[in-house]
């Protein structure tokens, strides 16, 4: 149980393109997901917190504009990198949770995006 | 400051060789301790909860126990399958904190 898709697993793509991320939750409903952003052999640096309907959290240092996130159901969340630059090549990890806040989050198996 | 350290950073064993890793944290209020471990490439695989001093929870050779302000991640007779990074990660009620993590590598 507790199965996070995340999609696409990999994205090359040129300077300027926005790119999607998808990330549902698919065995259980999940009433919070997070956006992650890993760098090589560091840990999780997170980017931002959504719940369902509501505008997402975003850590201090993100820029909403650039790092779009809906949260339209309980089991969907996307989040997506507008006009890609060069700098935004990462590793992109979503999680989500279930219910109350003491739940763990269980992971998608993130999205390398490499921006040429 | 609310805080989730991991030690140590990097871990070599021999097959068979027991060990533990080490998560140490200094929060407002644990809700919630968990154990994930991360092969490179994937996003992180929950392994653990736990949520009160003396609790422990076993899977095959991996065991994790909780005091008051540390936890560890025991393993057993490991295998080369058991390579990873292992993250630790608290949650008070308002915030999820991630340790660094810990790089395991078992030489067979």
């Amino acid at each position: 149980g507790a199965v996070v898709s995340q999609h696409p697993s990999r994205v090359i793509c040129k300077s300027g393109t926005s790119v999607k991320i998808e990330c549902r939750s698919l065995d259980f409903q999940a009433t919070t997901m997070f956006w992650y952003r890993q760098f090589p052999k560091q840990s999780l640096m997170l980017m931002a917190t959504s719940n369902e309907g509501s505008k997402a959290t975003y850590e201090q240092g993100v820029e909403k504009d650039k790092f779009l996130i809906n949260h339209a159901s309980l089991t969907l969340s996307t989040l997506t990198v507008t006009s890609a630059h060069p700098e935004d090549s990462s590793f992109y990890i979503c999680s989500a949770q279930e219910g109350v806040s003491n739940q763990p989050q269980h992971f998608g198996d993130g999205t390398r995006l490499s921006i040429l | 400051e609310d805080q989730v350290t991991q030690s140590p950073e990097a871990l070599r064993l021999q097959e068979g060789e027991s060990s533990s890793l080490n998560c140490s944290y200094t929060v407002s209020g644990l809700r919630g301790l968990f154990w994930y471990r991360q092969d490179p490439g994937k996003g992180p695989e929950f392994l653990f909860t736990l949520y009160s001093a003396g609790e422990e929870k076993e899977k095959e050779r991996l065991k994790a126990t909780l005091t008051k302000k540390e936890s560890f991640l025991h393993i057993t007779a490991p295998k080369p399958e058991d390579s990873a990074t292992y993250l630790c990660a608290v949650h008070t009620g308002n915030q999820f904190y991630f340790g660094t993590g810990t790089s395991l590598t078992v030489i067979p």
